[in-house]
Formats: structure tokens, C-alpha cells, sequence
């Protein structure tokens, strides 16, 4: 069965670090991938998404994501953080066309949330 | 260029009513997806409708049902509501062709009592 795991709960990192948000799939074929943020009360909005080429892809707001496709993950990372960033994270998946798994739906893990302190 | 709207914002019903949710896509979308945001729950999604059909559903029961009409907008339909119907209920929507991404709404949030 396909699915998406993002194993942190919540991920705590100060501003102007570094910050990573965790997220592995399982699909099979080659899938594609995408970043969600989602503020409080709000809808989800896109931030970024690997369908082919460079592994690592570059979304709003200055987040990028790295695809490995032998630890099957898709990691979201900034190289700085704000406290504006802080808020929920949603990973996606949705199997590749002329599979029989793709149903036209995004296959999303439970939310990552990101706490930006100052 | 107007993103993906949905109405109400909130809405509060008794269980067994049945309730109308309206999502209205961006510009130029064809495809329009429901999905339900309850607590715990993640996201699950519900149905996908495109040019008009539907093409998938989720794994809920009947008594959710929707329809696209022939300007791409949508409704989905809740009848005989249960206390576990209580979410957000999100609409998005995708560009005919290549893209992928979906674009959400800002969602409905229905409380049952």
C-alpha cells in the first residue's frame, strides 16, 4: 500500500538555523512528491514538488526539498528559519501516471509541526 | 488570480441534519478534490471530479456524495451527519494537463453536535 511517513511530531529549531523536516514515502514506480504548509484556520497552501530531474528543487519562501530515491525520501529543508515559518507541515504523494495505484489523489503523512522560536 | 474558494467558513449542525459544502476552483482548473481533515485523522481524501465526473472516491460511506457542475465548481453533499463528520473539509483544485500540485481552498469547518 502506498503511504507517506513523516516520523517527527514536531520539530523544534531556533531562528536563523538551519531546519529540516522529515518525510519517506512508499510508492511504487516513481512517484511524485510535494511540500504543503498549512497556517492555523487556514487551507494548506503548495510550497514545492519533485516530479523528475534535479533532486533538489527549490519552492516558496526559500524552502527546498531533497529527493533520494534509494532512502526513498523527500526531505524539506531552509537554510534559515523565521518565526513565521513556524506552522504545519504536510508531505504528499501521489503515484505516477499509468499506474494502477494512481487514482488522481495526494497521499499525505500525518503533519510535521514546526516551532520557530526567537 | 483568485485562488480556491469554498463557503461557508463554518457551519454548525445537529447529528442526522444533512449539510452542502461549495467549492469554487481556480480559473482554468477542471479537476476539483474533496478531502476531510478531522482531528487525529490527518487528511483523507473523499472524491475527485473531472470534466464533470467522477473519477474516485475515498473509502467513506455513502452519505457523502458531490457533484461538479459544467463551470468546474463543486458541492459535496453529507446527509445523515454523525458527531465523526465533525472536520475541515477541504477543496482543491489542478490545471488540465501537466502540474500536478493541487491548490486548497481555505476550507469549511463543520462542527456536529
Amino acid at each position: 500500500a502506498q503511504s507517506v511517513a513523516q516520523p517527527e511530531d514536531q520539530v523544534n529549531v531556533a531562528e536563523g538555523n538551519p531546519l529540516t523536516v522529515k518525510c519517506t514515502y512508499s510508492v511504487s514506480g516513481n512517484p511524485y512528491l510535494f511540500w504543503y504548509v498549512q497556517y492555523p484556520n487556514r487551507g494548506l497552501q503548495f510550497l514545492l514538488k519533485y516530479i523528475t530531474g534535479d533532486n533538489l528543487v527549490k519552492g516558496s519562501y526559500g524552502f527546498e526539498a531533497e529527493f533520494n530515491k534509494s532512502q526513498t525520501s523527500f526531505h524539506l529543508k531552509k537554510p534559515s528559519a523565521l518565526v513565521s515559518d513556524s506552522a504545519l507541515y504536510f508531505c504528499a504523494v501521489r503515484p505516477p501516471l499509468g499506474s494502477s495505484s494512481n487514482t488522481g489523489k495526494l497521499i499525505f503523512g500525518q503533519g510535521t509541526t514546526l516551532q520557530v522560536k526567537p | 488570480e483568485a485562488g480556491v474558494t469554498q463557503s461557508p467558513t463554518h457551519l454548525i449542525k445537529t447529528r442526522g441534519q444533512q449539510v452542502t459544502l461549495r467549492c469554487s476552483p481556480i480559473s482554468g482548473h477542471t479537476s476539483v478534490y474533496w478531502y476531510q481533515q478531522a482531528l487525529g485523522l490527518g487528511l483523507q481524501f473523499l472524491l475527485w471530479y473531472d470534466e464533470g465526473e467522477e473519477r474516485n472516491r475515498g473509502n467513506f460511506p455513502p452519505r457523502f456524495s458531490g457533484r461538479q457542475f459544467p463551470n468546474y465548481s463543486s458541492e459535496l453533499n453529507v446527509n445523515a451527519l454523525e458527531l465523526e463528520d465533525s472536520a475541515l473539509y477541504l477543496c482543491a483544485s489542478r490545471r488540465p494537463g501537466g502540474g500536478y500540485e493541487q491548490y486548497f481552498g481555505p476550507g469549511t469547518r463543520l462542527t456536529v453536535t
